[in-house]
């Protein structure tokens, strides 16, 4: 069972370039999100994803784009890379109890840094 | 907005004893869960425990258990029995609602031998 796979793991990236940090899933969850983490901030959220082709704004969305075509997939593109995006970035997918939210799995996580 | 607190930056146990890691949050969404999450150095997010709002008895996970005193807004993590491998960061988070994640800014574990 693959659970979350991200990639790449690491990436280094020139200014101004642009790239797409790939997520998938294979436990059918609806929700997915995309998450940095910078030091001493703990984990924000960027962007999130209700179900195929939801999508909505967390707490740090500038200058990162997501879609969701698939409920499997949900990938992250930065438009334009600038050094403050020197982060890493975790994937997650989770499930509701009806509740609200269960447990949220998290990808291996991608670190990347931006020069 | 959804805010949640860890106090403790750092943390020292010695191997054997009991640890607590405390955790405040504060929503105003009647229905919220709670979760505990360990990262070690080699990055990984691993799940805890998880406490719903609505739970009438605290969350225990085998030597985790989750101390949640609603009206003090108040989940702290106990862990019992340290073991070297417990040393790690530590993530408080809240669900308000059916929402998203929103995490503390973790406390660091060391357990010493």
């Amino acid at each position: 069972n693959a659970g979350v796979t991200q990639t790449p793991k690491f990436q280094v990236l020139k200014t101004g370039q642009s790239m797409t940090l790939q997520c998938a899933q294979d436990m059918n969850h609806e929700y997915m999100s995309w998450y940095r983490q910078d030091p001493g901030m703990g984990l924000r959220l960027i962007h999130y994803s209700v179900g195929a082709g939801i999508t909505d704004q967390g707490e740090v969305p500038n200058g990162y784009n997501v879609s969701r075509s698939t409920t499997e997939d949900f990938p992250l593109r930065l438009l334009s890379a600038a050094p403050s995006q020197t982060s890493v970035y975790f994937c997650a997918s989770s499930y509701s109890n009806g509740r609200g939210l269960k447990e949220a799995f998290f990808g291996q996580g991608t670190r990347l840094t931006v020069v | 907005a959804q805010k949640i607190t860890q106090t403790q930056p750092g943390m020292f146990v010695q191997e054997k004893e009991a640890v607590t890691l405390d955790c405040t949050y504060d929503t105003s969404d009647p229905s919220y869960g709670l979760f505990w999450y360990k990262q070690p150095s080699s990055g990984e997010m691993i799940f805890l425990i998880y406490q719903g709002s609505y739970d009438q008895q605290n969350a225990t996970e085998g030597r985790y258990s989750l101390n949640f005193q609603k009206a003090r807004k108040s989940a702290n993590l106990v862990i019992s029995a340290s073991q070297l491998g417990d040393s790690a960061m530590y993530f408080c988070a809240n669900v308000p609602g059916a929402n998203n994640l929103f995490f503390g800014t973790g406390t660091r574990l060391t357990v010493i031998p």
